[in-house]
């Protein structure tokens, strides 16, 4: 299968402050990427995508950068509020019908 | 509109018990699929259909088999439970069309099963 992976397990934050997720891709021939958060509990939910064709896609908060010359995915978070504690997967695709998911990341904000 | 529905929301199985998890959903989505979660792993694809009548295997298949005989509903069914089964299970569905935001998957709650 395809190998997504993550850098930092867990990442605590202070709220206020910005937040960098980070994320490995292996597959050179991936070409969709996708964030999503999930809360306790829950299932997940999308954040932002971004195809291969960009470096850079921005959303409300949230800010997604690719390098594909070192196969590195990126989620940016301005100003983190406690209701961005979460886990954070990133999903690569490079077959319309299967989605490969990393382990995740977790964030902890500190009020 | 409900979005993506899952029930149980738990169970609990003994081993060789079988069972079906269902999953439905009210978007008029192609394309639905069943993820496992296992602690300190990422979401792997058990099963998945890209419309009524047509299912293919994913990334983790044994153990479980799906049908799609509307494009509403998606059921997981486990013929007998093992305790290699135990995880939280999730179903999430596109409109399966590969435009942007088009493929974007929408997840139910989860079903939390567990075999002993």
């Amino acid at each position: 299968g395809e190998s997504v992976g993550l850098h930092l397990p867990t990442l605590s934050v202070q709220e206020g402050d910005n937040s960098i997720i980070n994320c490995a891709y292996s597959n050179s021939a991936s070409d969709y990427f996708i964030w999503y958060k999930q809360e306790s509990g829950k299932g997940p939910q999308f954040i932002i995508d971004i195809r291969s064709n960009m470096d850079k896609r921005q959303g409300q908060r949230v800010t997604v950068l690719l390098n594909k010359t070192v196969k590195h995915l990126s989620l940016q978070i301005a100003a983190t509020q406690p209701g961005d504690s979460a886990v954070y997967f990133c999903a690569e695709n490079n077959n319309f019908n299967k989605f490969y998911f990393g382990s995740g990341t977790k964030l902890n904000v500190k009020p | 509109n409900a979005g993506v529905t899952q029930t149980p929301k738990f169970q609990v199985l003994k081993t060789g018990q079988s069972m079906t998890l269902q999953c439905a959903q009210d978007m008029n989505h192609e394309y639905m699929s069943w993820y496992r979660q296992d602690p300190g792993m990422g979401l792997r694809l058990i099963h998945y259909s890209v419309g009524a009548g047509i299912t293919d295997q994913g990334e983790v298949p044994n153990g479980y088999n799906v049908s799609r005989s509307t494009t509403e509903d998606f059921p997981l069914r486990l013929l007998s439970a093992a305790p290699s089964q135990t995880s939280v299970y999730f179903c999430a569905s596109s409109l399966g069309r590969w435009s942007s935001g088009a493929n974007v998957l929408t997840f139910g709650a989860g079903s939390r099963l567990t075999v002993l």
